[in-house]
């Protein structure tokens, strides 16, 4: 149980697309889900959290007009680099949480390779 | 703001070796630790969970410990494998997140 699932797992497109990537829960429902980043050789670095129903939380430094974030269902939710440049090639993963306390355990998609050209 | 530290960033081991990872971190009002895997490129493999109440959990040829007190925690695993080669990530869950370690790289030789 608890599976969480990232689509799509590598993409490859040119400076300035936007890039769509999905986080679905498949046998549970999240009301919390996380959005993090992680370049070469360094640690998952939380970007946002996503509340079902409600605006994103982004941490510091983390521009939330190019990391649009939407948390429509309790099973979906879904992140879009908009206008994406090199610099924001890195590995995304996302992960969800059943309940709304600290103490369950966040279950991890297995990530979204973005390499932009 | 939670710091999290793993030491070593790397490790070579012989396979067959015991070894110890380690994790520190600076606010110890966490509700659990959890240890992962990563391979390269690839996304992350919960190893072991504890929580705040616990001290150890075992799984296999892993041990994790936790000492809140002093802000550690330690990752042992036995009879190493090739196979175990990969990033192992220590992670502290407080505050309605979570924060990860940098991770120590392990390499375990033929």
């Amino acid at each position: 149980g608890a599976v969480v699932s990232q689509h799509p797992s590598r993409v490859i497109c040119k400076s300035g697309t936007s890039v769509k990537i999905e986080c679905r829960s498949l046998d549970f429902q999240a009301t919390t889900m996380f959005w993090y980043r992680q370049f070469p050789k360094q640690s998952l670095m939380l970007m946002a959290t996503s509340n079902e129903g409600s605006k994103a939380t982004y941490e510091q430094g983390v521009e939330k007009d190019k990391f649009l974030i939407n948390h429509a269902s309790l099973t979906l939710s879904t992140l879009t680099v908009t206008s994406a440049h090199p610099e924001d090639s890195s590995f995304y993963i996302c992960s969800a949480r059943v309940r709304q306390h600290s103490n369950q355990p966040q279950h991890f998609g297995d990530g979204t390779r973005l390499s932009i050209l | 703001k939670q710091e999290v530290t793993q030491i070593p960033a790397a490790l070579s081991v012989p396979e067959g070796e015991n070894l110890v990872l380690n994790c520190s971190f600076t606010d110890s009002a966490i509700y659990n630790l959890q240890w992962f895997r990563q391979d390269p490129g690839k996304g992350l493999t919960s190893l072991l969970l504890i929580q705040s109440s616990q001290r150890e959990q075992t799984s296999g040829r892993l041990n994790a410990s936790l000492d809140k007190s002093s802000g550690r925690s330690t990752l042992y695993i036995a009879a190493s494998q090739p196979g175990d080669s990969a990033t192992y990530l220590c992670a502290l869950y407080n505050n309605n997140d979570m924060r990860f370690g940098a991770g120590t790289r392990l390499t375990v030789k033929p």
